[in-house]
């Protein structure tokens, strides 16, 4: 079975740049997670859904970065415009609604230069 | 004070030692409680759920202790398989979907 895919896996952008990472949860799964890792702050969760609407943006850091889900099978994380202190690996996940286990994708390795 | 606090390590082991990761929670409404397992340059993956009980799982055992908000991992007969990083992750009180992550407590095991 195919697990959480994300796209690009690794992204080199200079600042001031558009960037668009890309999720396809598991199939069947109606919740979805974006998170982001950094060495400092660890696994900070920025946004989540619920089959397709989005239920709490708090950890969002900034008007910089939006989320969208069109569809229970696509989602994406946008930053615009980037900056270097946007460096860091973004995780997406997915679950099922009522359980707490999440499945990871890969994740995509980001550097702002 | 962060929400979830780990020893990062690193924790340096023999092949087959006993180790013991401990973690603490600050808010005690929290309901429940993992361990995640991180490879280098990988994603985290569940290890384990906690129980209130305590449990085990093969050579993993993890305990609660709600009173002193604190959770453990133990790993006996350590491999060298087992070198990662250990998440102990919490959910948010307020909202039960949402996971508070710890930084994380780096294990190597060495042949």
């Amino acid at each position: 079975d195919a697990g959480v895919i994300q796209s690009p896996r690794h992204e080199v952008t200079e600042m001031g740049q558009e960037v668009t990472l890309r999720c396809k949860p598991i199939s069947g799964h109606n919740s979805l997670f974006w998170y982001r890792q950094t060495m400092m702050r660890g696994l900070e969760l920025l946004i989540y859904f619920n089959n397709n609407v989005p239920i709490d943006d708090s950890g969002m850091p900034e008007d910089r970065f939006s989320a969208k889900m069109p569809n229970a099978s696509f989602s994406t994380l946008k930053i615009q415009p980037s900056e270097p202190r946007d460096s860091a690996v973004y995780f997406c996940a997915s679950s099922l609604v009522g359980t707490h286990e999440q499945y990871f994708g890969p994740g995509t390795r980001l550097t702002v230069t | 004070r962060k929400e979830v606090e780990q020893d990062p390590g690193p924790f340096n082991v023999p092949e087959g030692a006993t180790v013991a990761f401990n973690c603490t929670y600050s808010n005690s409404a929290s309901q429940s409680f993992f361990w995640y397992r991180q490879d280098c340059r990988k994603e985290p993956k569940l290890l384990m759920s906690v129980y209130s009980s305590g449990n085990e799982d093969g050579r993993f055992t993890a305990q609660l202790n709600r009173a002193s908000q604190y959770i453990s991992l133990l790993i006996r007969d350590s491999k060298l398989s087992d070198s990662a990083t250990y998440l102990c992750v919490v959910t948010n009180a307020g909202n039960n979907r949402k996971l508070i992550w710890g930084l994380g407590t780096s294990l190597a095991v060495n042949p």
